[in-house]
């Protein structure tokens, strides 16, 4: 099955920052990537996602890059501001199943 | 559009006993569901695919006979957590695909704690 690995853990970074956030994946047949920030005790909720056919996609001050050849994709946020503080996770897609990256936890500090 | 609700939102029971948690979708059909159980502090691991009508499709290491899954309608499927222990509490989670795209919508969660 599908291995997604998420790094680094934990991070924390200024206001005003920028935050990247990288994973990476082993079954080549995954197609679809998103990724989710999740508060304490809360459903998951989709930022970004990107398709295999495409290299890079940004939405104002979130962007995700996507390397199919070498399976690693990483999730950027600039400009972060104290409300971005939540942990985030990653996911890949072979088909319709969705495997999760081990989250990370960020903290923007005023 | 494309809300999930989950039933119930939290619930305590004994050891040994067995606990139903509803996953419904409110505004869409889902031709598959999916059932992701979450530790304290750790990532949501997927535990079986659901199809409506169809018998569910169990990730390796998830017993099936104690975690049982039905998926009756296009809007409605169950996770029976059977004969349940202290180490299945968990925070459950469900979500919908309506097969139109590629995202899942997921539920509110529900928290599982087994005394």
């Amino acid at each position: 099955g599908e291995n997604v690995e998420q790094h680094p853990s934990t991070l924390s970074v200024q206001e005003g920052d920028s935050a990247v956030i990288k994973c990476t994946y082993s079954d080549s047949a995954s197609n679809y990537f998103p990724w989710y920030k999740q508060e304490l005790g809360k459903r998951p909720q989709l930022i970004i996602d990107i398709r295999s056919n495409v290299g890079e996609k940004k939405d104002q001050r979130i962007a995700v890059t996507l390397n199919k050849t070498a399976k690693h994709f990483s999730l950027h946020i600039t400009e972060t501001q104290p409300e971005d503080s939540a942990v985030y996770f990653c996911a890949a897609s072979p088909g319709n199943q969705f495997y999760f990256g081990t989250g990370t936890s960020l903290t923007v500090i005023p | 559009g494309a809300v999930v609700s989950q039933h119930p939102s939290w619930v305590i029971c004994k050891s040994g006993t067995s606990v139903k948690i509803e996953c419904r979708s409110l505004d869409f059909q889902a031709t598959t569901m999916f059932w992701y159980r979450q530790f304290p502090k750790q990532s949501l691991m997927l535990m079986a695919t659901s199809n409506e009508g169809s018998k569910a499709t169990y990730e390796q290491g998830v017993e099936k006979d104690k975690f049982l899954i039905n998926h009756a309608s296009l809007t409605l499927s169950t996770l029976t957590v059977t004969s349940a222990h202290p180490e299945d509490s968990s925070f459950y989670i469900c979500s919908a695909d309506s097969g139109l795209s590629y995202e899942q919508y997921f539920g509110p969660g529900t928290r599982l704690t087994v005394t």
